[in-house]
């Protein structure tokens, strides 16, 4: 049983248009995030969900908008998708926010590619 | 604000040699310490944390790392070198005030040599 899954694990588009992609987590977690990780394989965070709420919200363009319908879910939603937005997204999540010293869960990524 | 420098995108070892992967750290507070590993096309997954007072933190498949305060270094380290240890490796760090955002490193590549 998978702890953080993600889908679709690969996503191939034209420019702008737009795609979600979702996040589920069966370890009773209460934070979510979303991940982007470029082709040098740098990793930024671009949002945190605490419980349905947002907490951290990077500079990241309006295009991107994060949604959370309950805690075990975290969605990502792209629109007019530029060929920059080419990438890997995590989703992640961790028991609570409470504490520097938790760990990530990382789902296994969706590869967007954008033509 | 916190970041973490890992010296050296790419490092090859042979099967059985040493393995050391850099860290160092910035942090105007205590920090927490982590490694991650990335094999391809997966998520990443803990492989050690340092948050307390035990400097050598041990963690999975034989990985260990020293936290030395006074270097501001965080390296990861493992005796023997084996295949299945090919892979991506991540440092990161938070704080220990409750900051929820991990903030890494741009990774080393391992990769070991028959």
């Amino acid at each position: 049983d998978t702890a953080v899954s993600q889908t679709p694990k690969y996503l191939v588009t034209q420019m702008g248009n737009d795609k979600s992609i979702k996040c589920e987590q069966n370890l009773g977690h209460d934070t979510m995030y979303w991940y982007k990780q470029d082709s040098k394989k740098f990793l930024k965070i671009m949002f945190s969900y605490n419980n349905k709420e947002l907490i951290i919200n990077e500079t990241v363009p309006n295009r991107f908008s994060p949604k959370s319908p309950d805690k075990a879910h975290l969605n990502l939603h792209i629109n007019s998708l530029e060929l920059g937005d080419s990438a890997v997204y995590f989703c992640a999540s961790s028991l609570n926010r409470n504490s520097g010293a938790n760990v990530l869960t990382f789902g296994a990524g969706s590869r967007l590619t954008v033509l | 604000a916190q970041s973490v420098t890992q010296l050296g995108s790419h490092v090859s070892v042979s099967e059985g040699a040493l393995v050391l992967l850099r860290c160092n750290y910035s942090s105007s507070v205590p920090p927490y310490l982590f490694w991650y590993v990335q094999y391809p096309n997966q998520g990443l997954q803990l492989l050690l944390k340092y948050t307390s007072a035990a400097t050598l933190v041990k963690g999975i498949n034989g990985f260990e790392a020293e936290f030395k305060k006074s270097e501001t270094s965080f390296h990861l380290t493992k005796p023997s070198a084996h295949m299945s240890d090919a892979a991506e490796y991540f440092c990161a760090v938070s704080d220990r005030f409750g900051n929820e955002k991990l903030t890494f490193g741009t990774g080393t590549r391992l990769t070991i040599i028959p």
